[in-house]
């Protein structure tokens, strides 16, 4: 089964890096995910798509402090020199063979 | 610019039906695939139903069978979702949410401003 697996919490000073981690079932270890940020009291946001190689692709307008990574089964979302307005949920996203979406449980970031 | 904009949500009672729909804008909407996804409170997203470009290809979550219907108007560039039988776990925010692929089964790129649904008595 797809499953998608991440962090409840992560948490770091402002102007500090917080690297989010979404770790795939071992049987999916070479799927592509995608980072979503939910701000408090908005929409998701889609931010990037992650592929198995690291390589990543982001949405307009995301700063260039938001970077995916990859290694093995686990995909990254690394937030560089934290900002107080990147307070949010972020939530991983992947994919089958069919067309359900499946979520991770997100993890809520904390700017100290 | 893309947007997708719901309508349709409310306070329903257990077991009546209520219809969510979506306009889309900013895109071709008849070339991608599109879903609903909700988020009960203080809860995360869950993946509800999606539906390919051409209606061919429809799925649902397992607690939502038999229960909602997903369907489109690419003439109208709109989504709905018919739900019947509503159970107050239901209740949550509803999202309409843009696929990049046709078919189905790649990553979110756009999402609606969400609808809330609250099934109570």
């Amino acid at each position: 089964q797809l499953v998608v697996t991440q962090s409840p919490s992560a948490s770091a000073s402002p102007g500090a890096s917080v690297r989010l981690t979404c770790t795939l079932s071992n049987e999916h270890n070479n799927y592509a995910i995608a980072w979503h940020q939910q701000q408090p009291g908005k929409g998701p946001r889609y931010l990037m798509k992650v592929d198995s190689d690291g390589s990543h692709n982001k949405a307009d307008g995301i700063p260039d402090r938001f970077s995916g990574s990859s290694s093995g089964a686990e995909r990254y979302l690394t937030i560089s020199s934290l900002r107080s307005e990147d307070e949010a949920d972020y939530y991983c996203q992947t994919w089958g063979t069919n067309i359900q979406g499946v979520f991770g449980g997100g993890t809520k970031v904390t700017v100290l | 610019e893309v947007q997708l904009v719901e309508s349709g949500g409310g306070l329903v009672q257990p077991g009546r039906s209520l219809r969510l729909s979506c306009t889309a804008s900013g895109f071709m909407f008849k070339d991608y695939a599109i879903h609903w996804v909700r988020q009960r409170p203080g809860m995360g997203l869950e993946w509800v139903s999606g539906i390919s470009y051409n209606s061919d290809n429809i799925d649902y979550m397992d607690s939502v069978k038999g229960r909602f219907t997903i369907s489109r108007d690419n003439a109208k560039k709109s989504l709905f979702l018919q739900m019947n039988s509503l159970r107050s776990e239901d209740t949550a925010t509803y999202y309409c949410v843009k696929d990049s692929s046709m078919i189905g089964g790649r990553e979110f790129d756009y999402w609606g401003q969400g609808i809330l649904v609250t099934v109570s008595s």
